[in-house]
């Protein structure tokens, strides 16, 4: 079947600007994980998502990051008055429940100039 | 603090055996992941260490011990297309998240 999906696959914004980041879990896979990526980094987690219950939202870096899954599926990430420090590669997991492994889309590269 | 370990480049000999050490101290444990990721690429699953051992799956082994906070992963026969960054996470306290190392660049040549 379909893996995760991400759009866009790359975003270049200029400071200040909002962008949105889209994920399309695997289909019955219940955990939704976003991550950051910079350049020769471990992963960095941002937010957790598991069916209806409230989010783990203890890795946004700041108030500026916020996220909502709709309908238990598909998530956006949304980063508002970008920085230049925001610039990495967000990658977006799913997992068919919280304690199995997670399987991640191609990821978005943004670029904020 | 939670922390992981890992060399950040090791090189290899195509046919050969490489392995990637992982140490780690976290808060808890309740499994141990490795994840292959080509330049450019997302993650992909490899293993699954939760118990003391050696868990094999072709040519990729992975080596837990739970004592010591060390697990390596094994690759043999190594081929090219092995030419990777080797994540190397632990599932600590809680049941979801993952802390994540910074990866093994690993080189292989001809």
């Amino acid at each position: 079947g379909a893996g995760v999906s991400q759009s866009p696959s790359n975003k270049v914004t200029e400071k200040g600007k909002d962008v949105e980041l889209r994920c399309d879990p695997i289909s019955g896979h219940t955990a939704l994980y976003w991550y950051r990526q910079s350049l020769g980094q471990g992963l960095e987690f941002l937010i957790y998502f598991q069916g209806n219950s409230a989010p783990d939202k203890s890795g946004l870096p700041s108030d500026r990051f916020s996220a909502e899954r709709t309908g238990g599926s598909v998530s956006t990430l949304t980063i508002q008055r970008t920085q230049q420090e925001d610039s990495a590669v967000y990658l977006c997991a799913s997992s068919l429940a919280r304690i199995y492994e997670q399987y991640f889309g191609p990821g978005t590269r943004l670029t904020v100039t | 603090g939670q922390n992981i370990d890992q060399p950040t480049e090791m090189t290899a000999t195509e046919g050969a055996i490489v392995q990637i050490n992982c140490t780690y101290q976290t808060s808890g444990f309740n499994g141990l992941f490795w994840y292959q990721q080509h330049a450019g690429e997302a993650p992909t699953f490899l293993s699954y260490n939760v118990l003391d051992g050696l868990e094999e799956k072709g040519r990729f082994s992975s080596f837990l011990s739970r004592s010591k906070g060390y697990s390596y992963l094994l690759l043999k026969e190594l081929q090219m297309k092995d030419s990777a960054s080797y994540l190397c996470a632990v599932r600590g306290d809680s049941n979801y998240q993952l802390i994540w190392g910074a990866g093994t660049k690993l080189i292989i040549k001809p």
